[in-house]
């Protein structure tokens, strides 16, 4: 059973660019849900993809989008990137939504400058 | 909204010595409640979980109990390794077609031989 793959590792760009994101899930789960991490911080939940379509937000910009394709992986896209978006981006998978365990991957790096 | 508040750290121990980290919870309805382990450069783990009052959750020695009455859900461990030395974070997840998790701040454990 393969588990949660993401993405590059780390990143860095400039303040305005553009940036994509990956997340393969784990075999067999159909949900995805996004977060970010600031430094110091505990994850902040972005959204949630299940079954191709967006199933929740959290409390972040338009800016930030997303995708999920038939094979249930997933991009989480940033548009006009800020300094302050500089953090962890961790995705997570799950069997639906509601309270099922969610598995994470070992998350993206992202620096802005 | 809902909300978890855990124990600033950083905690540091001694090898073999009592563990406890305090969580509390604000939710409205019945949450789950987990722990995760955040490993230096690594993603989440899920470490532990209960999803009803009076549940316990326990994992590689770790333990904590879904308080309904105190609202708390404290991770335990009765003798800590150097193995055990990364961030843990109290989550939890009130339900609805989503189940996003919302995270403490995290406690970084350092164990000293």
């Amino acid at each position: 059973e393969t588990g949660v793959t993401q993405s590059p590792t780390h990143l860095i760009k400039t303040r305005g660019q553009q940036v994509t994101l990956r997340c393969s899930s784990q075999s067999g789960h159909n949900t995805v849900s996004w977060y970010q991490q600031a430094l110091g911080q505990g994850p902040q939940f972005i959204f949630q993809y299940y079954r191709e379509e967006e199933n929740g937000r959290g409390n972040f910009p338009p800016r930030f989008s997303g995708l999920q394709f038939p094979n249930y992986s997933s991009e989480l896209n940033v548009n006009a990137l800020e300094l302050d978006d500089s953090a962890l981006y961790l995705c997570a998978s799950s069997l639906g939504g509601g309270k099922v365990e969610q598995y994470f991957g070992p998350g993206t790096r992202l620096t802005v400058t | 909204g809902d909300s978890v508040t855990q124990m600033e750290g950083p905690v540091t121990l001694s090898e073999e010595a009592f563990l406890t980290i305090n969580c509390t919870y604000t939710a409205t309805g019945y949450p789950s409640l987990f722990w995760y382990v955040q490993y230096p450069g690594e993603g989440l783990q899920l470490l532990l979980k209960a999803t009803k009052a009076d549940d316990k959750g326990s994992n590689k020695g770790f333990e904590a109990t879904y308080r309904k009455e105190t609202t708390s859900f404290h991770l335990e461990k009765g003798s800590v390794q150097v193995s055990d030395s990364a961030v843990y974070f109290c989550a939890l997840t009130s339900g609805g077609s989503q189940g996003n998790l919302i995270f403490g701040k995290g406690t970084k454990l350092s164990v000293k031989p």
